[in-house]
């Protein structure tokens, strides 16, 4: 069985420059997340969808990121304008429902705003 | 907030049991403890949960005391890939996964 998939597994750019995220899940898992992990930290959800709605985005923030899953399959999580704060390793994660006992997790996207 | 306390850091020996530690002393009736780790460079991965027995699986074993207050997690016969960050977590139903900082746990040879 394939796991989540992320792209890219690296990214560096300047301050103020757009940037996004890929995730594919586990094929037929309802349930997608978005993480933020940032150094020496735990992961830290920012938005749940159940299939393609958010259900769960209050981590989210809004003036410069923005989400969508697209047919209830792949995802895209969007930084603009990025700052230097937002340097973080970003985890995509999926499950059959969201009361699954077991969330799989992707290997993530280390970005690096400088 | 999470809801749990870890020590930041444990160290084992290839071979031994690694036990850790986890403190839950606000835990309600219906919520599970579930132990996740993370390997560096990756993302984290689901090891075992419970609600008041004893859970043992392929990966680790969960101990919860009779009180629920506190758990531990045993890997039976540590090895160097068990080598990473443990996070213990609470959890109800569909609520979101709340991570603290974690043990990190070095297995030596």
């Amino acid at each position: 069985e394939a796991g989540v998939v992320q792209s890219p597994r690296y990214k560096i750019i300047e301050k103020k420059q757009p940037v996004a995220f890929w995730c594919n899940p586990i094929s037929g898992h309802n349930t997608l997340y978005w993480y933020r992990q940032n150094l020496g930290q735990g992961p830290e959800l920012l938005i749940r969808y159940e299939n393609e709605e958010a259900v769960d985005d209050s981590q989210l923030p809004k003036d410069r990121f923005s989400a969508e899953r697209l047919k209830g399959v792949d995802s895209t999580l969007k930084i603009q304008p990025a700052e230097l704060g937002d340097s973080a390793v970003y985890l995509c994660a999926s499950s059959w429902t969201a009361s699954s006992y077991e969330q799989y997790f992707g290997p993530g996207t280390r970005l690096t705003v400088t | 907030d999470a809801k749990t306390t870890q020590p930041p850091s444990m160290d084992c020996a290839e071979g031994r049991a690694a036990n850790l530690p986890c403190n839950h002393s606000t835990i309600s009736g219906n919520e599970y403890v579930y132990w996740y780790r993370q390997i560096h460079s990756q993302g984290p991965q689901y090891i075992i949960h419970g609600l008041k027995n004893n859970e043992t699986n392929e990966m680790a074993s969960l101990i919860i005391t009779e009180d629920r207050k506190s758990s531990t997690l045993i890997l039976p016969h540590a090895t160097l890939r068990d080598t990473a960050v443990y996070y213990c977590i609470v959890r109800e139903g569909a609520q979101k996964l709340v991570f603290g900082q974690g043990t990190r746990l070095t297995i030596n040879p």
